[in-house]
């Protein structure tokens, strides 16, 4: 029973190219989410999160989108950089129990310059 | 600025025996989580502290697990009577607010 899902195991994008990567989610509970990324052998760092009363937030090259009605968000990162190369959790939390944050599967984006 | 510490970076054991992990959490934070992740899934919730008082608990946190956070500062993770099942990645986060911040985690490799 998976609450957060990510259907895109992996996603390869040219340099300077636009990446979107996407995310569902089950839960109508769920009213706080959040991006991380992460590296081969560190622990995921926080990136972008959006409060389910706003339907975008931007944050530099990345702008994360919600629309509740289809329980979808996406991250779009614009320009891609190889820096960005990394796998990228969506998460998502309730109002009434923010502290447990439940992660998707991740999705591996490779970004070649 | 220090981050979040886990120690030991990696654990080998034999099935049968007890292991158990440290994690500094960031100094102001008073929140602290604990997380297990395999390959190829994200962190899955195991339990969270505010100070030293533990909150929650996962269903997938079975008697084999114990966490606990002294003086709400750092925490321990023990694992009972280890399985081949529990190897995994086992991951410590804190926070202050909604973004928690997570250490480089710990490798447990039961053999």
């Amino acid at each position: 029973d998976q609450q957060v899902k990510q259907n895109s195991p992996s996603l390869s994008v040219q340099e300077g190219r636009i990446s979107i990567l996407n995310c569902d989610y089950t839960n109508s509970m769920f009213d706080y989410f959040l991006w991380y990324k992460k590296y081969p052998a560190e622990g995921p760092t926080f990136l972008i999160s959006i409060s389910s009363i706003k339907d975008k937030n931007e944050d530099g090259r990345f702008t994360v989108f919600l629309n509740k009605s289809a329980k979808h968000l996406s991250l779009h990162i614009v320009p891609s950089q190889p820096g960005d190369s990394a796998v990228y959790f969506c998460a998502a939390s309730e109002e009434t129990s923010y502290d447990k944050v439940i992660f998707g599967p991740g999705t591996s984006l490779s970004v070649i310059p | 600025d220090t981050g979040v510490s886990q120690n030991p970076r990696h654990k080998i054991t034999k099935r049968g025996q007890n292991v158990t992990f440290r994690c500094d959490p960031i100094s102001e934070h008073n929140r602290l989580y604990w997380y297990r992740q395999t390959l190829g899934q994200g962190p899955e919730f195991l339990t969270y502290f505010q100070n030293e008082a533990q909150l929650e608990k996962s269903r997938l946190l079975s008697d084999r697990f114990s966490a606990e956070r002294p003086k709400g500062s750092f925490s321990t993770l023990e694992i009972q009577r280890t399985e081949q099942g529990d190897s995994a990645m086992y991951l410590c986060a804190s926070s202050h607010v909604h973004e928690q911040y997570f250490g480089p985690g710990t490798r447990l490799t039961v053999t």
